[in-house]
């Protein structure tokens, strides 16, 4: 079975310019959750969704990030404009709604933004 | 502020040998705990958890102990093998079975040397 897919596994960018990380979740998975680690901050939870309806975005650092999740088997987080202090590795993971705390993780990508 | 909190970046053991991983919390409504392994380049895997109604949780090798009026918990990997090299992470949940909002350390790198 396919895991958590997420691309671009690598992204470079300047400031200013917008990104659009994508994942697909675990067929029949239907809790989605986006996450960002760095040095600094470890691995930091932005937004999680249930049945593809958004629960908790307090994680999202500021309005220039946004999530949507058009389906169960899509999901997309967006920068605009991206900043150097974005820069970071971007988890999405997904699981049975049931088994919440038993979360499955893509590879991630890695964001840089010079 | 971090709430869950690894303070060992590193460590190192010899193959056989036990290892031991330590994480302490601060928010006492926490009430799920796990341990996660990551590779490089890969995301996170689910490794072993514990609720607060438990000491102890045992899976193979793997074995989680939480003292709640320590407010610590530890992971034992008893033998330790050279493929258990990677970094561990602890999480902490305060969603009492319905709010899957991972609060995670930022991780401790473990060494195995054969």
């Amino acid at each position: 079975d396919a895991g958590v897919i997420q691309s671009p596994r690598h992204e470079v960018t300047e400031m200013g310019q917008e990104v659009t990380l994508r994942c697909k979740p675990i067929s029949g998975h239907n809790s989605l959750f986006w996450y960002r680690q760095t040095m600094m901050r470890g691995l930091e939870l932005l937004i999680y969704f249930n049945n593809n309806v958004p629960i908790d975005d307090s994680g999202m650092p500021e309005d220039r990030f946004s999530a949507k999740m058009p389906n169960a088997s899509f999901s997309t987080l967006k920068i605009q404009p991206s900043e150097p202090r974005d820069s970071a590795v971007y988890f999405c993971a997904s699981t049975f709604r049931d088994r919440g705390y038993e979360q499955y993780f893509g590879p991630g990508t890695r964001l840089t933004v010079t | 502020d971090q709430q869950v909190k690894q303070n060992s970046p590193s460590l190192s053991v010899q193959e056989g040998r036990i290892s031991i991983l330590n994480c302490d919390y601060t928010n006492s409504m926490f009430d799920y705990f796990l341990w996660y392994k990551k590779y490089p380049a890969e995301g996170p895997t689910f490794l072993i958890s514990i609720s607060s109604i438990k000491d102890k949780n045992e899976d193979g090798r793997f074995t989680v102990f939480l003292n709640k009026s320590a407010k610590h918990l530890s992971l034992h990997i008893v033998p330790s093998q050279p493929g258990d090299s990677a970094v561990y992470f602890c999480a902490a949940s305060r969603g009492g079975g319905s709010n899957y909002k991972l609060t995670f350390g930022k991780g401790t790198l473990l060494t195995v040397n054969p």
